[in-house]
């Protein structure tokens, strides 16, 4: 089945710094998303991108639909304490009756001690 | 709040036995969907549901199974429960053709 694979795993901020990271996948998807993640939470959509090649941003978060459909980043710029968090991205393809979500693992933003 | 609610939000029970999860969608989603997240696989879809029919069907075991009512709220039934399946549980929904979508908090299931 289609996999995705996110990195960084996990990784350390400061207050200011900027971050990225990346997913990329064994297939093409049509759709491609961005979650954050707190403890406790579900799962709240950030960025959604429906063209290869599109640039998205929200805010501080700046995310891209890769050209060959295969792979999508986010970047933060400036993060503050409250960014913390798992963040996730997931693709999708839209055809016939199906539109599930296909998910990494996930990067986990923790602060620098 | 999301929208989407999720019932109940913490669970414990014994090897062996049955639950159910309960999942009430946002108002005018007529599409529920159904993960599990653990914390070594992440977030696995298990099945969709449109307006009260199965649509897809990801890794979900057989010993699981899901249904939508009329009321477009949403069960998942869990059975045989073992250890692995400790996680948590969400459920999402979407309009029709929605992207992205609208999670619950989810439940966290403890098999002890």
């Amino acid at each position: 089945g289609q996999q995705l694979n996110q990195s960084p795993q996990s990784m350390f901020i400061q207050e200011g710094e900027d971050v990225s990271m990346n997913c990329t996948s064994s297939s093409i998807f049509n759709t491609w998303l961005w979650y954050k993640q707190d403890p406790g939470e579900g799962p709240v959509l950030l960025i959604a991108l429906y063209k290869a090649g599109e640039l998205t941003s929200n805010g501080r978060l700046t995310a891209q639909f890769g050209i060959t459909r295969k792979d999508s980043f986010l970047n933060i710029s400036a993060s503050i304490p409250s960014d913390v968090g798992i963040y996730f991205c997931a693709g999708m393809n839209y055809g016939g009756s199906q539109g599930n979500l296909i998910f990494g693992k996930g990067t986990k933003l923790s602060v620098k001690p | 709040d999301s929208g989407v609610t999720q019932t109940p939000k913490h669970l414990i029970t014994a090897t062996g036995q049955r639950v159910t999860l309960r999942c009430s969608p946002r108002s005018g989603d007529l599409s529920v969907y159904w993960y599990q997240q653990s914390l070594d696989q992440g977030l696995q879809f298990l099945i969709q549901y449109y307006n009260g029919e199965e649509r897809a069907k990801g890794n979900i075991l057989e010993r699981f199974s899901a249904q939508q009512f009329p009321d477009l709220h949403s069960e998942l039934n869990l059975s045989s429960l073992e250890l692995g399946d400790s996680a948590l549980y969400f459920c999402a929904s979407s309009v029709v053709g929605g992207l992205g979508y609208t999670f619950g908090s989810g439940t966290r299931l403890t098999v002890v």
